[in-house]
């Protein structure tokens, strides 16, 4: 069965710091897609990258950059620079190509608060 | 372009009220879904469709009816409230169907079920 796993419930950095929030997957499909989702004190998610199964290359945008291994099965996102802004809940989500249509299993999600 | 529209965004109902989430979309996408986000564990899936007139259900379906008349409208509808399904629900929808797409989410709606 697909799992998506971010332990970390909390974190707390004060603005500047560098912060990286993990999220470790299981599959049993050799297609799938691994998803990071931002949820701001609004409410409302906002898609921030898609990765594919077969491409490992790690991406960077900006202040984000996420690291993609298929040997650990983790998919994690590190904040560079980290500002007031960038606080809200973090998603990590998988979409399993064999479903047939996207059906995102979600992490517990990362409350990411950057303090002044 | 308005995007996910959710109505309404706050919700209160006695236990066995039945009533009707609204979710409406203007984007033409082609595949909606409802998600509900519970403390702890992230948003879990109800229910989705890949078109009008096709539903199918998700990870958590029970106690929720679905209908896809339109390719704008997919309303979630509980047919007798119970506390547990106290939650924030989500609607999202993609342009396409595949695995790999980009989900738009509406604002939320917020239900007690006292």
């Amino acid at each position: 069965a697909q799992k998506v796993t971010q332990a970390q419930t909390e974190i707390s950095v004060v603005e500047k710091e560098d912060v990286t929030l993990d999220c470790v997957y299981e599959t049993r499909d050799t297609t799938y897609y691994l998803f990071w989702y931002k949820q701001p004190p609004s409410g409302e998610l906002v898609f921030l990258i898609r990765r594919n199964s077969f491409d490992e290359q790690n991406e960077i945008s900006g202040r984000y950059s996420w690291n993609f291994q298929k040997s650990t099965s983790s998919f994690n996102f590190t904040i560079t620079a980290s500002q007031v802004v960038d606080s809200a809940v973090y998603f990590c989500a998988l979409s399993e190509a064999r479903e047939g249509a996207q059906k995102l299993v979600f992490g517990q999600g990362t409350r990411l608060t950057i303090n002044p | 372009n308005a995007g996910v529209t959710q109505t309404p965004k706050f919700q209160v109902l006695k236990t066995g009220q039945s009533m009707t989430l609204q979710c409406a979309q203007d984007m033409n996408h082609e595949y909606m879904s409802w998600y509900r986000q519970d403390p702890g564990m992230g948003l879990r899936l109800i229910h989705y469709s890949v078109g009008a007139g096709i539903t199918d259900q998700g990870e958590v379906p029970n106690g929720y009816n679905v209908s896809r008349s339109t390719t704008e409208d997919f309303p979630l509808r509980l047919l007798s409230a119970a506390p547990s399904q106290t939650s924030v629900y989500f609607c999202a929808s993609s342009y396409s169907r595949a695995p790999q797409g980009e989900q738009y989410f509406g604002p939320g709606t917020r239900l007690t079920v006292t």
